[in-house]
């Protein structure tokens, strides 16, 4: 059965450090992969989707990056962080083939001070 | 962008009572997905309804998509304090990108 694994779970962080944040997924290959910020009682806005290792699409112009260095590794990074970089972070994966159903990680809750 | 939009915001209701959560889009879409998330965590898929479908059913769940209106709504029957929880709906832009609406709170009461 497959898995998907984030962290850390939570992270307190001040403004101007840097982040990085990791996701991986088991028992698949080859998975499109997803980076998304919930902000408080808000829905999930997409940062980035990949669809293959080094393939990087960008959703929302920002202070993040994303890398995937490993079929089913994905990594989101900051150099500085902002204090709108707060918020729910969720990795997520689906199949390479069809608009499937998308299953997510448990979330990284990030608090820039 | 946000496709779907949720309505209510947020749903109070007793157990054994049905929920209804409605949602609505604005492009064409091949099909119409529903999520959960319990607070702090992750996004379950509950159900997915194809463009060509109008009702599907999944134990208490029962999701009607309507093209024409492009609304759906999602029904929980003899709800439980268990399914308290945010529930999403997504669609699907170009490629496999979900675009999410802002959720519907719903809350059971025991």
């Amino acid at each position: 059965s497959q898995t998907i694994h984030q962290w850390p779970a939570t992270l307190v962080q001040p403004v101007g450090s840097p982040l990085s944040l990791e996701c991986t997924v088991e028992g698949t290959s080859n998975p499109n992969l997803y980076w998304y910020r919930q902000a408080a009682g808000r829905g999930l806005q997409l940062l980035f989707y990949s669809v293959g290792i080094g393939q990087i699409s960008s959703e929302v112009p920002q202070n993040l990056s994303a890398s995937r260095p490993q079929d089913r590794q994905f990594i989101l990074s900051s150099k500085k962080l902002l204090l709108s970089d707060s918020g729910f972070y969720l990795c997520a994966w689906n199949r390479l083939a069809g608009a499937v159903e998308q299953f997510f990680g448990p979330g990284t809750r990030l608090t820039v001070l | 962008s946000q496709q779907g939009e949720e309505d209510p915001q947020a749903l109070s209701i007793q157990e054994g009572e049905n929920a209804t959560m409605n949602c609505s889009y604005k492009t064409s879409i091949n099909n119409l997905q529903w999520y959960r998330q319990n607070s702090g965590r992750g996004l379950v898929h509950l159900i997915l309804i194809r463009s060509n479908e109008r009702e599907k059913h999944s134990g208490r769940l029962r999701v009607t998509l309507d093209t024409s209106k492009k609304s759906s709504s999602l029904l929980i029957t003899a709800s439980r304090a268990a399914d308290t929880a945010s529930y999403f709906c997504a669609t699907v832009e170009y490629g496999n990108k979900l675009v999410f609406g802002a959720g519907t709170i719903l809350r059971v009461k025991s």
